[in-house]
């Protein structure tokens, strides 16, 4: 697989379950971005998880990153219809350049 | 809070033509990126700048691009002579002081090329 890549690449559940993605690299990182994008519209940026972090927490967002395994998770707790959009992972390296490289994406579809 | 912004939001152009892509990125950020998303496919780099100049570029950043920042807000993307396949959502993004921080992206140009 190439780095930054989800999956599932497609998930739908209903509005107050859990909704985890996860994301698979391959080289050495900096860090890791998680980010939300609506059908044809901006990528909004979620959280960012340094390779020295484990986990971190923002609001129902919880994003974990294993870098022994070269892989993160992003869990979505309680989710709404208006999360529904597609989630990319973002992989930033270590070489001192800001390249991001973004995975494909999972569709999440949430409804009511 | 502040917002890259770009313009226009979409564009349609005839193959062979120039365009220039525009973006405001945030006004206290240093650093300043292109990407582009074909239809469909993953968002991929284009460019980098820094300090007046080009810090990082990929593959697809051949001769037809160019980026400038003309002035102390904007920042530019120039196709040259468009092709076909480079129709795609154009995004621009900024971050503050360190090449390694979060990048904020804007709402994005959709670039047409019939």
């Amino acid at each position: 697989s190439q780095q930054g890549e989800e999956d599932p690449q497609a998930l739908s559940i209903q509005e107050g379950e859990n909704a985890t993605m996860n994301c698979s690299y391959k080289t050495s990182i900096n860090n890791l971005q998680w980010y939300r994008q609506n059908s044809g519209r901006g990528l909004v940026h979620l959280i960012l998880i340094r390779s020295n972090e484990r986990e971190k927490h923002s609001g129902r967002l919880r994003v974990t990153l294993d870098t022994s395994k070269k892989s993160s998770s992003l869990l979505i707790t309680a989710s709404r219809a208006a999360d529904t959009a597609s989630y990319f992972c973002a992989t930033q390296g270590n070489s001192g350049y800001s390249t991001l490289t973004f995975g494909k994406g999972t569709m999440l579809l949430v409804s009511p | 809070e502040p917002e890259v912004t770009q313009t226009p939001s979409h564009q349609v152009t005839q193959m062979g033509q120039e365009v220039i892509l525009r973006c405001v990125p945030i006004s206290n950020h240093l650093y300043f990126y292109w990407y582009r998303q074909i239809l469909g496919q993953k968002v991929e780099f284009l460019v980098s700048f820094y300090n007046n100049e080009i810090s990082e570029k990929s593959e697809i950043f051949d001769d037809q691009f160019s980026v400038e920042r003309p002035d102390g807000s904007n920042f530019t993307l120039k196709i040259r002579s468009t092709k076909l396949e480079d129709s795609a959502m154009y995004f621009c993004a900024s971050s503050p002081d360190t090449s390694t921080d979060t990048q904020y992206f804007g709402p994005g140009t959709r670039l047409t090329v019939l």
